[in-house]
């Protein structure tokens, strides 16, 4: 069964840097992988999705990347901002989607 | 364009009441419908999916329920609640033919079980 995993599971850094989480997948038989955000007590919104046969995806100030040979992906926030701040998740998906534990972001301003 | 509405937005339930969670979907037809379920201080849980009228599949056996009497349609019950029940409730959909592998998720159901 696929299992995903988020390092760190909590990060808090100061408002301007640059930053990185990190999704890891077991099975590398996926068909993409999503990004998620959720806000306290709201639902999920999508951010960025990388198909299986993509490398990276850009929008905004985020970049994601796949490499799905290591089951791998990371979430790249250049210039983060108060508004940053979220609960970050990661889904790999097939005919279901399994997600991450997330990763819970603070950005001090 | 997809639009998933979830009602209630909160809701606080005894234990040992019954439970009925809605969710409908507009701007697709024949998608793949999901219940999902995050406990306090955890992740997502997939409940149910359903890739048609009829057909849902559990994931979790526990005291809920899922039943899809319409295309757009999904709702998720409950006989008896549990103390365990509470948590945000998701329904999402994937697909359509606009957004293929891409998931939708609605603004979620708060319950809280006392």
């Amino acid at each position: 069964k696929q299992e995903v995993t988020q390092i760190p599971a909590a990060l808090s850094v100061p408002e301007g840097e640059n930053l990185v989480l990190n999704c890891s997948f077991t099975d590398s038989a996926i068909y993409n992988l999503q990004w998620f955000r959720q806000d306290p007590g709201k639902g999920l919104t999508s951010l960025l999705l990388i198909q299986s046969s993509q490398r990276e995806q850009t929008s905004g100030r985020l970049n994601a990347s796949l490499d799905k040979s290591s089951g791998r992906s990371t979430l790249y926030i250049a210039a983060s901002q108060p508004g940053d701040s979220a609960t970050y998740l990661c889904a790999v998906t097939g005919n279901q989607f399994y997600f991450g534990t997330g990763t819970s972001l603070t950005v001090i301003p | 364009s997809q639009t998933i509405h979830q009602w209630p937005a909160t809701l606080v339930q005894p234990v040992g009441s019954p439970l009925s969670l809605e969710c409908t979907v507009e701007g697709t037809s024949n998608p793949n419908l999901y219940w999902y379920r995050q406990a306090a201080g955890r992740g997502l849980q997939l409940l149910f999916y359903s890739v048609g009228i009829g057909q849902i599949s559990s994931e979790v056996p526990q005291n809920l329920s899922a039943s899809r009497p319409q295309d757009r349609q999904f709702i998720l019950s409950s006989k008896k609640l549990l103390l365990s029940d509470s948590g945000f409730y998701l329904c999402a959909l994937q697909g359509g033919h606009l957004a293929k592998n891409i998931q939708y998720f609605g603004a979620g159901t708060r319950l809280s079980v006392l």
